[in-house]
């Protein structure tokens, strides 16, 4: 399989609960992202990776937890989240940290907090 | 500071007819700049991207954009839409390579038969 697959395709999980989406890509890429699309909003950069060591975290909640261990892989582990964080989460992933080719997304999971 | 925007929230088209989708920025200088599309239910497809050199930039699916420096702009067009072009579209830029890259909010485009 190629490209950026994120799994799964969509989450419904209570306040109380922990669940993780995951990322993989078979590009060869070395950097890896997290973003958020909420509606009516434009997207949120949550954090990156390069080379599977974290370079950015954008002012993210605790309750959001990557994880990176490797470069074709990456987590998002969540816990008790509140029912704004419902949003599609969307992994991207770029050959170098410098994303001048852009990134390739993953189709992204839809979270929903209840 | 830095951002992008496009004006135009939601446009429809007929298909066949010329599109244009507008895209405006505010950068001290000539930014990375970006266009993607965005299918219901998928993640953002990469169209073209402007580094520099000529400012008319061919992308993938029949798409182009043109850099106009004096008008801080990069303007997404197509001679001719398809159906299947009805998605939410996305400007980016960024300052440098290193710098964060900035979405606008998006234009969603509908095309009638």
């Amino acid at each position: 399989e190629t490209g950026v697959t994120q799994t799964p395709r969509h989450l419904v999980m209570g306040m109380t609960n922990k669940k993780s989406l995951k990322c993989e890509q078979h590009l060869g890429h070395n950097a890896m992202y997290w973003y958020k699309q909420s509606a009516k909003k434009p997207l949120e950069l949550m954090f990156v990776y390069n080379f599977k060591e974290q370079t950015e975290n954008n002012s993210v909640p605790s309750r959001f937890s990557p994880e990176c261990p490797n470069s074709s892989h990456l987590f998002l582990h969540l816990h008790t989240l509140q029912p704004e964080d419902s949003a599609l989460y969307l992994c991207a992933s770029s050959p170098d940290r410098t994303a001048n080719y852009g990134y390739t997304f993953g189709s992204g999971t839809r979270l929903t907090v209840v | 500071a830095q951002s992008v925007t496009q004006p135009d929230i939601h446009i429809t088209v007929s298909e066949g007819a010329s599109l244009e989708l507008r895209c405006n920025y505010s950068y001290g200088a000539t930014p990375y700049l970006f266009w993607y599309v965005q299918s219901p239910g998928q993640g953002l497809q990469l169209l073209l991207k402007y580094f520099s050199g000529d400012t008319l930039v061919q992308g993938i699916k029949g798409f182009e954009a043109e850099f106009k420096r004096s008008q801080s702009s990069f303007n997404l067009r197509k001679p001719s839409v398809h159906w299947s072009d009805a998605a939410e579209y996305f400007c980016a830029a960024r300052a440098t390579s290193y710098d964060k890259v900035i979405f606008g909010p998006g234009t969603s485009l509908s095309v009638i038969p």
